[in-house]
């Protein structure tokens, strides 16, 4: 199984701010890699696909970046509706994995 | 756009097996090029990848819990269900329905979700 790590697990942050959220795969997923949000009680929602593509809908200052085994997410000018929580998801090979999860909070 | 409605017991008996069901508006699963997957997410941790099928019936499953596992296509093409066997409290968590699509890079990427149903194994 390719094992995703992200880091950091959580963070704090003040509207405004530009925070970066780092995966890393275990093996080369050359850019099979999904992000994807969670706000408490709702279904994940997909940000960004193939690492840098932004998801229709998806407001531009999200972005992706990465390939082989380290990717970021980028979120510029955090807003109010931008803390939750951010999973990475591999589509390289089954079975699909996704990382731990950052938690992202308001300062 | 299709939208997925998962539909099934609250609760669950251990032992028990649990039996889920996606149904999709709006679109039939019958469409070459996605997969139809069930993901859970145990009480406050991380997202799981349970299993998907692809339009043509083709299977996929979670090592973890392939022997305890089935995916399946409705005759219908507008659902899809999971079963899971010989449940433990460990199958606590909520499940979500949610559609593979494939990119024109040829990548799969899970971009619609259902809204989840909350399963509890307890006796």
């Amino acid at each position: 199984d390719i094992q995703m790590t992200q880091s950091p697990s959580s963070l704090s942050a003040s509207v405004g701010d530009r925070v970066t959220i780092t995966c890393r795969a275990s093996q080369s997923i050359t850019t099979y890699l999904n992000w994807y949000q969670q706000t408490p009680g709702k279904a994940p929602k997909l940000l960004i696909y193939a690492a840098s593509s932004l998801q229709s809908g998806v407001p531009s200052r999200f972005s992706g970046s990465g390939s082989g085994t380290d990717f970021t997410l980028t979120i510029n000018s955090l807003q109010p509706e931008d803390f939750a929580t951010y999973y990475c998801q591999q589509s390289y090979s089954t079975p699909i994995t996704f990382g731990q999860g950052t938690r992202l909070e308001i300062k | 756009q299709v939208q997925l409605q998962e539909s099934g017991p609250g609760l669950v008996k251990p032992s028990q097996t649990l039996s889920l069901t996606c149904t999709a508006s709006g679109d039939s699963i019958n469409i070459g090029g996605h997969y139809w997957n069930w993901v859970r997410q145990h009480p406050g941790k991380g997202l799981e990848w349970i299993a998907y099928i692809s339009y043509s019936g083709r299977t996929y499953y979670n090592p973890s819990l392939k022997s305890r596992v089935t995916i399946s296509v409705d005759p219908s093409q507008t659902q899809f269900s999971l079963k899971l066997t010989s449940v433990t409290a460990a199958d606590t968590a909520v499940y979500y329905c949610a559609r593979s699509f494939r990119y024109t890079s040829g990548l799969y990427a899970m971009d619609v979700w259902g809204q989840g149903t909350t399963v509890t194994v307890s006796s």
